[in-house]
């Protein structure tokens, strides 16, 4: 079975400021799919970045980026220039790749807080 | 706009009663799906559904039951069984296409029971 641990519950930095959240998984699959997903207080849950394990080129989606270590099962996200929108909850989950639905594994989350 | 749809978006129930909550989707999403969290927690998943009439246990099915009659219409029902209801519930659906597979969210039901 797959794992997600992000081992911080809870991070802040002020506006303006690169910060960078972490996450590593447990998996014995090879080919996989790995997201971060922004909840902000709205509850909604928003894709923020993916990334197949295939691909060994980091995504970037604007201000922000991961960095995939495919060997040490690390998948991290930086936000660059953060903004008070960025205030939320952030999820990484794991998706295996396979046939047909996949279920999403999420980790514990961090809770982001962008002071002005 | 397509879009899911949950509703309601807060529901109270009494202990011992079932309760059925709302996913629309029409995105023509093939595969459908619900999702738990409870605070300080991640998503959990309950049940998916591929095809109509089909659908598939999750990790915490217990106490759960779903349908899936129409592509667009996935709900689930919260039944007496279920040891601790309290919680928000996430409907999501995706296509099943080729190098397809991101998941979209609803925008939620908390549901309260007392």
């Amino acid at each position: 079975a797959q794992t997600v641990t992000q081992s911080q519950p809870e991070m802040s930095v002020q506006e303006a400021e690169t910060v960078t959240l972490s996450c590593t998984y447990d998996t014995s699959e090879s080919n996989y799919y790995l997201f971060w997903y922004k909840q902000p207080p709205s509850r909604q849950m928003i894709l923020v970045i993916r990334q197949e394990a295939y691909k060994q080129q980091n995504a970037t989606e604007n201000r922000f980026s991961v960095n995939f270590q495919k060997a040490a099962k690390s998948f991290s996200l930086k936000i660059s220039d953060s903004q008070l929108g960025d205030t939320a909850m952030y999820f990484c989950a794991f998706m295996k790749h396979g046939q047909g639905a996949q279920k999403l594994v999420f980790g514990q989350g961090t809770r982001l807080t962008i002071n002005p | 706009d397509g879009g899911i749809t949950q509703s309601p978006k807060y529901l109270f129930r009494k202990e011992g009663q079932n309760v059925t909550l709302s996913c629309e989707q029409n995105l023509n999403h093939d595969a459908m799906y619900w999702y738990r969290q409870d605070p300080g927690q991640g998503l959990r998943l309950i049940y998916y559904s591929q095809i109509v009439n089909d659908f598939q246990k999750g990790d915490i099915a217990e106490g759960y039951s779903v349908s899936r009659e129409k592509k667009e219409s996935f709900p689930l029902t919260v039944t007496s069984a279920q040891k601790n209801p309290t919680a928000f519930y996430l409907c999501a659906s995706s296509s099943l296409g080729a190098g397809a597979y991101e998941q979209y969210f609803g925008p939620g039901t908390r549901l309260t029971v007392t």
